[in-house]
């Protein structure tokens, strides 16, 4: 079956731009959960969406924004970028949500969008 | 709240060598427990997982326990290859991770 997909893959931006990342996940999954990873700071927790409704948020500005459509594809939306939102970030889907303690929480990830800020 | 914390690296091991890479938890209640690695360029892949107490998970020649009463879920492997190079990520149910180790294995 076909992965989590993330677009695009590489991007650069300029302070102040915004941009939109996409997800689509593993079909039947309903959670999308997104990530930030950077050298300095590891991966961090954004925010899951479970079936078009935000479920956790991590701690980031209101910059970083998101949403999730009926057919569980996810997009990330940063605004007013600054030289430290240049990253990697990832997203994941699960069948069941990152909060249940199951062991078939096992999350899938993308291969993640590149981010830049110049 | 929920925490993990991991062995800092970078690790540089040679070929064949033992590995350990040390992971310790906080949390509430009884998580589920994960591996994940990340090869250059790629995202995160799960490499082995643990839902209870003493559970051992096993991938590849890697292998981790849960312990309960230590609070750790520590990843071993008996001998490292040059291909076992990545970044390795301990990880609670949740979606809380640690900061990640990168392991590089040199021939």
């Amino acid at each position: 079956k076909a992965g989590v997909t993330q677009t695009p893959r590489y991007l650069i931006k300029t302070r102040g731009q915004q941009v939109t990342l996409s997800c689509s996940p593993i079909s039947g999954h309903r959670s999308v959960s997104w990530y930030q990873q950077t050298p300095g700071q590891g991966l961090q927790f954004l925010f899951e969406y479970f079936s078009e409704t935000q479920r956790n948020k991590g701690n980031f500005p209101g910059r970083f924004s998101g949403r999730q459509f009926s057919n569980s594809r996810s997009e990330m939306n940063v605004s007013t970028l600054e030289l430290g939102d240049s990253a990697l970030y990832l997203c994941a889907s699960n069948r069941i949500g990152i909060g249940s303690i199951s062991g078939a929480n096992v999350l899938t990830f993308g291969a993640g969008s590149r981010l830049t800020v110049l | 709240g929920d925490s993990v914390t991991q062995m800092e690296g970078p690790v540089t091991l040679s070929e064949e060598a033992f590995l350990t890479i040390n992971c310790t938890y906080t949390a509430t209640g009884y998580p589920s427990l994960f591996w994940y690695v990340q090869y250059p360029g790629e995202g995160l892949q799960l490499l082995l997982k643990a839902t209870k107490a003493d559970d051992k998970g096993s991938n590849k020649g890697f292998e981790a326990t849960y312990r309960k009463e230590t609070t750790s879920f520590h990843l071993e492997k008996g001998s490292v290859q040059v291909s076992d190079s990545a970044v390795y990520f301990c990880a609670l149910s949740g979606g809380r991770f640690g900061a990640g180790t990168r392991l590089t294995v040199k021939p």
